[in-house]
């Protein structure tokens, strides 16, 4: 067990939908990544914040978005949903702003577009 | 940026064989090296990591060098078990830090 909780599990929704993930870190990383995983693309990074900071993008569509809350947990909202985004969507915490460290990583949410 | 890249999978071995995947990377000085590990149905989990040139980073068997002459961070294992079937990645920190940035990920499978 990591430390790093992810819900939900399984999502399936439909194509033109929105949906919000959720991340709760390891108690006091302070650090959130979001990576998206697809068969064809590999592990993407998306975002990072730290302490509530956008601290970086990735490969992030302008569809999706993300915040990190003061209790330190992160959401990432996928919005008008087409069947390419079906992936499996990762969030990693770590205590540093740097990613020089280990990150380490929820279980994932499978995201099924119909 | 930085980046890295992994030999193609996937790799099938019996039980009790040698495993070497390759890793080979591009950086802006010298960062810290990962290899991270996939079983089935899981995230991903650190196996092993190195922080500066010439460590070797180890783990349940599994070996890496980071070699900064020829860019490298082979994984290494000298008996693979039927347990060890995972994805297996290389990572190091994106130029600037700000993430780990992944190589394409390499399946291994061990037969009995």
């Amino acid at each position: 067990d990591s430390g790093v909780t992810q819900t939900p599990k399984h999502l399936i929704t439909a194509t033109g939908q929105r949906v919000t993930l959720r991340c709760s870190p390891r108690s006091g990383d302070l650090s959130v990544y979001w990576y998206q995983q697809s068969l064809d693309q590999g592990l993407q990074f998306l975002i990072q914040y730290y302490n509530g900071e956008e601290r970086a993008k990735g490969n992030i569509l302008e569809r999706f978005s993300a915040q990190q809350f003061p209790d330190l947990h992160s959401e990432l909202n996928l919005s008008s949903l087409e069947l390419g985004d079906s992936a499996l969507y990762f969030c990693a915490s770590s205590p540093d702003r740097d990613s020089n460290t280990e990150a380490f990583f929820g279980q994932g949410t499978r995201l099924t577009v119909v | 940026g930085n980046s890295v890249t992994q030999m193609e999978g996937p790799v099938t071995l019996s039980e009790e064989a040698f495993l070497t995947i390759n890793c080979t990377y591009t950086a802006t000085g010298y960062p810290s090296l990962f290899w991270y590990v996939q079983y089935p149905g899981e995230g991903l989990q650190l196996l092993l990591k190195a922080t500066k040139a010439d460590d070797k980073g180890s783990n349940k068997g599994f070996e890496a060098t980071y070699r900064k002459e020829t860019t490298s961070f082979h994984l290494e294992k000298g008996s693979v078990q039927v347990s060890d079937s995972a994805v297996y990645f290389c990572a190091l920190p994106m130029t600037g830090r700000r993430a780990l940035t992944f190589g394409s990920g390499t399946r291994l499978q061990v037969q009995p």
